[in-house]
């Protein structure tokens, strides 16, 4: 069974772009969550998607957002970089069926860069 | 203070030592997931557990709900061990996971 994707791996933007990062689940993974890494704040929940609902967010400004399609693929966006927006995104799947107590399978991430 | 705290922060050891990683939480969980990160950023799932204890080759997770309390146990670790090791507590109904803040683990040959 293939992993989880994500692409791209590798981003550098300027400040006031937008990006979109996305991430392919598992197969018959119907969960997908997304995490953000800094050297500052460790690993942070920014979105939790299952059956292409949010299920929960992060405490993170309204610049972030998130979708999740049929197949249960997701993306999220980051509109207007800051900066302090230069992290690794990592997404993680799982099948999302028991809630609290799904194991997670994450992705290489991508390391987005803003100059 | 952190819902989710690790301890030590930075730990080394010479090769066959036994390794031993604490964590312990202050919220409500109904999971604790132990994961490991090595250099390059990616992030590999070691156990879940909600409760006892669980093991797989040298590596062995304990929790304690009473005293909300895990330890990740590394027995004759080697330097392919040296990675982040990052608990995690997931809450109910949800795949949300909150971190602590890693253990960095040097092992020596």
């Amino acid at each position: 069974k293939a992993g989880v994707t994500q692409t791209p791996r590798y981003l550098i933007k300027t400040r006031g772009q937008q990006v979109t990062l996305s991430c392919s689940p598992i197969s018959g993974h119907r969960s997908v969550s997304w995490y953000q890494q800094t050297p500052g704040q460790g690993l942070q929940f920014l979105f939790e998607y299952f059956s292409e609902t949010q299920r929960n967010k992060g405490n993170f400004p309204g610049r972030f957002s998130g979708r999740q399609f049929s197949n249960s693929r997701s993306e999220m966006n980051v509109s207007t970089l800051e900066l302090g927006d230069s992290a690794l995104y990592l997404c993680a799947s799982s099948a999302g069926l028991a809630g609290g107590y799904n194991e997670q399978f994450f992705g290489p991430g991508t390391r987005l860069t803003v100059l | 203070k952190n819902e989710v705290e690790q301890s030590p922060q930075n730990l080394t050891a010479q090769e066959g030592e036994f390794i031993t990683i604490n964590c312990s939480y202050s919220v409500g969980i109904s999971a604790l997931h132990w994961l490991q990160q090595h250099p390059g950023g990616g992030i590999v799932s070691l156990f879940m557990l909600s409760s006892g204890k669980k093991k797989h080759g040298r590596l062995i997770a304990t929790i304690n709900i009473q005293e909300k309390h895990s330890s990740l146990h590394i027995t004759a670790s080697h330097p392919r061990d040296s990675a982040v090791y990052i608990c995690a507590g997931s809450s109910y109904n949800t795949d949300k996971l909150i971190f602590g803040t890693g253990t960095r683990l040097q092992v020596f040959p």
